[in-house]
């Protein structure tokens, strides 16, 4: 089955101890991509990879990490999580890097005390 | 900055009821224009949308860009029940750039 899986879905964990959501597709894409979101602000992206080795920052990149080491790969890194990082993130992948049309993992519930 | 703005940004109505929900965008290097669909859980993809002009359907949703006025319409006709949902517009520049999304509930 074609998806995009995360772990965990749900973390609690306290602020400075670093923590990795993994992401992973079985799509082959090309494009992957983490957002967060929050009540009032709506989806962000916080940082793409057109490809392999090849990241960018989205809107909201400050206090993440990510790495693209494999195509079906995107790990998002918080490297000293802080209680504003508490939200709900998504990771999700496109086939291409033309039309931004884009597969959404599960999602994964994330507070930070 | 990019910007993506929906409007409105809630509605109710009853079923059998048509919407149109609305969407302005200003965005640098525009490639596309997405519509979203989003129950409680993650979103899921309803239209792209690169020309002005061509209406894109899906049983009783359609939707049409205008490039030159910078925006994009959500039509549902006939609403049902199961088509309340927030929906999200986003522009991709390669970044995907959302708007706040309208929150549709279709009472019975």
């Amino acid at each position: 089955e074609a998806q995009v899986t995360q772990n965990p879905r749900y973390l609690i964990t306290v602020t400075g101890k670093k923590l990795t959501v993994t992401c992973s597709q079985n799509m082959n894409h090309e494009y992957m991509s983490w957002y967060r979101q929050d009540p009032g602000l709506g989806l962000r992206q916080i940082y793409y990879s057109m490809n392999v080795e090849v990241t960018d920052k989205g809107d909201v990149p400050e206090g993440y990490k990510v790495s693209r080491k494999e195509k079906r790969n995107f790990p998002l890194i918080l490297e000293s999580p802080s209680p504003n990082q508490t939200s709900l993130y998504f990771c999700a992948s496109s086939i291409d890097r033309v039309s931004g049309e884009q597969y959404f993992g599960p999602g994964t519930r994330l507070t930070v005390t | 900055e990019d910007k993506v703005v929906q409007s409105p940004l809630s509605l109710v109505v009853h079923e059998g009821d048509t919407v149109t929900l609305n969407c302005s965008y200003e965005v640098t290097n525009f490639r596309s224009l997405l519509w979203y669909k989003q129950e409680k859980k993650a979103p899921t993809f309803l239209f792209m949308l690169t020309s002005s002009g061509i209406e894109k359907k899906s049983g009783r949703l359609s939707s049409i860009l205008d490039k030159k006025e910078l925006f994009s319409i959500l039509n549902i006709t006939a609403t049902q029940t199961g088509d309340s949902a927030v929906y999200l517009c986003a522009v991709y520049d390669p970044r995907l750039t959302f708007g706040e999304g309208t929150q549709l509930t279709v009472n019975p």
